[in-house]
């Protein structure tokens, strides 16, 4: 079955302590993105991955690391998590023909992460 | 600035009604990509449709149904005879040139009651 996965589904973390949430998918998809929503703020952007080796930020990536060492992979990391990023996470991903031609993008359950 | 308003914070309507969710997008690129995403209550995002800037024609998937309007700036999702499953948060978006960064509007959230 073609789809994203999103580990862990439900976190909870204190202010400080290292955490990854991880993305995958298995459709071959050049295009992953992580997105965060907030109530009152919606969806928003945090870092994106055209290909491989290749990741840029988006609208909201203070306190996040991410990597793309294969393509089916595209790790969020928070170094010092702070209650300011509790929020549900989504993971998503698409294929990208090139250029500005941009497909659907695909999402991941969700992970509702909270920082105490 | 590339946004997407979506004016309807909640609907509400009784099973079998139809109801049209509206969307109105602001962008300068002459080439451009709207999509409509479905939350159910359970979280998860669901794709419902992509459509071009070039394609104009309206799109009619089972009772969903979307017309799109450049002269209007709107993309509008019609759900004929409505369901207490259709029961989501519908959120309509817009691709920003060069990043594939997803503008989502706010979301409406629509109750279908029996």
């Amino acid at each position: 079955e073609a789809q994203v996965t999103q580990n862990p589904r439900y976190l909870i973390t204190v202010t400080g302590k290292k955490l990854t949430v991880t993305c995958s998918q298995n459709m071959n998809h050049e295009y992953m993105s992580w997105y965060r929503q907030d109530p009152g703020l919606g969806l928003r952007q945090i870092y994106y991955s055209m290909n491989v080796e290749v990741t840029d930020k988006g609208d909201v990536p203070e306190g996040y690391k991410v990597s793309r060492k294969e393509k089916r992979n595209f790790p969020l990391i928070l170094e010092s998590p702070s209650p300011n990023q509790t929020s549900l996470y989504f993971c998503a991903s698409s294929l990208y023909s090139g250029g500005n031609s941009y497909n659907e993008q695909f999402f991941g359950p969700g992970t509702r992460l909270t920082v105490l | 600035a590339q946004k997407v308003t979506q004016a309807q914070t909640e609907i509400s309507v009784v099973e079998k009604e139809d109801v049209t969710l509206d969307c109105v997008y602001e962008t300068r690129d002459t080439t451009y990509y709207l999509f409509w995403y479905k939350q159910p209550p359970s979280g998860e995002l669901v794709f419902l449709i992509r459509r071009n800037s070039f394609d104009e024609q309206n799109e009619i998937s089972g009772r969903y149904s979307w017309n799109f309007q450049k002269s209007t700036s709107s993309f509008n999702f019609t759900i004929t005879a409505s369901q207490v499953v259709d029961s989501a948060v519908y959120f309509c978006a817009l691709s920003e040139r060069n990043t594939g960064k997803l503008i989502f509007g706010q979301g409406t959230t629509l109750q279908v009651k029996p």
